[in-house]
């Protein structure tokens, strides 16, 4: 089976850099995804790490350790409209049609 | 920008009543899923489909659930008999193909059962 562990909730100032980290257990790994999900929204596609190291995409980079079954999602210049919770997500092994195994997320509050 | 639609947005019903929830995967995508996320709670893995048949479930899915593509468009999760447990936001997602990474999700349907 699969699990993975982040932190229940995170708070950080507007304009500051915060880290929400994921540590994952599965029986088989893939790639390890980021989305994001506001309130009575649904979860949006921010990052995918297949490979160790860091991806970058605008404010917002995901990193990924396989040796350490490790990730993190590193949100830069935040903004107000970043509170959300965000969700590391693990791919299985391949086969065409895996679906995603999301962790518990992580609930993310900016304040001014 | 294409995106996944889903119907209805709001589901009210009585224990025990079926339901259908429908949504409308992205034109050119070939891998349709079906989540649920209980209020407060993470995004749980119900179903997946591709070329019309079942590709994996969880132990969420049981009999009271099936899904169906009735046309070259709509992607339908039924719920036959509804139990009070059931009660949850409902995701329709779809992928592109096999190498894909990111999938799409669709706004939800809330369901509340009574």
């Amino acid at each position: 089976g699969q699990s993975l562990e982040q932190p229940s909730e995170v708070t950080a100032v507007e304009g500051a850099i915060v880290q929400i980290n994921c540590t994952y257990q599965t029986s088989g790994f893939y790639g390890l995804s980021w989305y994001q999900q506001h309130d009575g929204g649904a979860p949006t596609f921010l990052s995918y790490n297949g490979l160790d190291g860091l991806e970058e995409t605008g404010r917002f980079s995901s990193f990924l350790s396989r040796s350490d079954s490790y990730g993190y999602l590193l949100l830069q210049e935040l903004q107000m409209k970043d509170s959300a919770s965000y969700f590391c997500a693990v791919r299985p092994p391949l086969t065409g049609n895996t679906p995603l195994v999301f962790g518990k997320g992580t609930r993310l509050s900016v304040i001014a | 920008e294409p995106e996944v639609t889903q119907t209805p947005s709001h589901q009210v019903t009585q224990m025990g009543q079926e339901v259908i929830l429908r949504c409308v995967p992205i034109s050119n995508h070939l891998y349709f899923y079906w989540y649920r996320q209980i209020l407060g709670q993470k995004v749980e893995f119900l179903v997946s489909f591709y070329n019309n048949e079942i590709s994996e479930k969880s132990e969420i899915f049981d009999d009271q659930f099936s899904v169906e593509r009735p046309d070259g468009s709509n992607f339908t999760l039924k719920i036959r008999s509804t139990k009070l447990e059931d009660s949850a936001m409902y995701f329709c997602a779809s992928k592109m193909g096999a190498s894909g990474n990111e999938q799409f999700f669709g706004p939800g349907t809330r369901l509340t059962v009574l």
